[in-house]
C-alpha cells in the first residue's frame, strides 16, 4: 500500500534563512512524487514533481526537492525563505499502476520577518 | 495553463436539500476529474475518479448515492452532494488532469467550502 509521511506538522523558520520541509514515502514500483502548497481556503497549488531522471528537482517560487531512493525521501528545500512562503504544504505520492495521488498530513511552514 | 475552476466557491444549505458543484478545466482537456474532501486541519481524502464519459469510481467507504458524480464533457464534472446533512460539511477539490498538459500532474481547483445547517 501506498504511504506518505510528513513527520512535521509545523515549521517555523526566520525569513531570509534556508527552509525544508520534510516527507518519505512507501510506494510498490517507481514512485511518481509531488509537491503542492495550500494557501487558506484556496485549492492546492502545482509546486513540483518527480517522476524520473535527475534526483534534484526545481520548481515553482525557487522551491526544490531532492529525491533519495535508499532513505524514500523527498524532501522540499529552499535556500532563502520568505514571508509569503507561509501556508500548508502538502507531498503527494502516486505509483506505476494507478494516478490515484496519496497526501501526507501536510506541514504548516511560518516564516517570521 | 493548466486552470481549474470551481463553482460556487462557498455554499450554504438547509439540511435534506441537495448541491451541485461544478469543476471545470479552463484550458486543457480533462480526461480524468477527481473529487476530494478536506477536514478541517486534516489532509485531503479522495472521494471518486471519473473518466470522462463514464461512471466514477467510488472509493472505499463513500456512498455514491449520495456523492453524485457526472463527468459529461473534457471540460466539465459536477459532485451533486444529495440530501445534505450537517456531517457533509466540509471543503470539497477538484483536480484534473489530461491532454495539453503534464498528463501525469493533477492541477486542482480553488476548492468550494460547504456548510449544511
Amino acid at each position: 500500500a501506498q504511504s506518505v509521511a510528513q513527520p512535521e506538522d509545523q515549521v517555523n523558520v526566520a525569513e531570509g534563512n534556508p527552509l525544508t520541509v520534510k516527507c518519505t514515502y512507501s510506494v510498490s514500483g517507481n514512485p511518481y512524487l509531488f509537491w503542492y502548497v495550500q494557501y487558506p481556503n484556496r485549492g492546492l497549488q502545482f509546486l513540483l514533481k518527480y517522476i524520473t531522471g535527475d534526483n534534484l528537482v526545481k520548481g515553482s517560487y525557487g522551491f526544490e526537492a531532492e529525491f533519495n531512493k535508499s532513505q524514500t525521501s523527498f524532501h522540499l528545500k529552499k535556500p532563502s525563505a520568505l514571508v509569503s512562503d507561509s501556508a500548508l504544504y502538502f507531498c503527494a505520492v502516486s505509483g506505476d499502476n494507478t494516478d490515484k495521488l496519496i497526501f501526507g498530513t501536510g506541514t504548516r511552514l511560518q516564516v517570521f520577518p | 495553463g493548466a486552470v481549474v475552476s470551481q463553482h460556487p466557491s462557498r455554499v450554504i444549505c438547509k439540511s435534506g436539500t441537495s448541491v451541485k458543484i461544478e469543476c471545470r478545466s479552463l484550458d486543457f482537456q480533462a480526461t480524468t476529474m477527481f473529487w476530494y474532501r478536506q477536514f478541517p486541519k486534516q489532509s485531503l481524502m479522495l472521494m471518486a475518479t471519473s473518466n470522462e464519459g463514464s461512471k466514477a469510481t467510488y472509493e472505499q467507504g463513500v456512498e455514491k448515492d449520495k456523492f453524485l458524480i457526472n463527468h459529461a464533457s473534457l471540460t466539465l464534472s459536477t459532485l451533486t452532494v444529495t440530501s445534505a446533512h450537517p456531517e457533509d460539511s466540509s471543503f470539497y477539490i477538484c483536480s484534473a488532469s489530461g491532454q495539453g498538459v503534464s498528463t501525469d500532474t493533477q492541477y486542482f481547483g480553488p476548492g468550494t467550502r460547504l456548510t449544511v445547517l
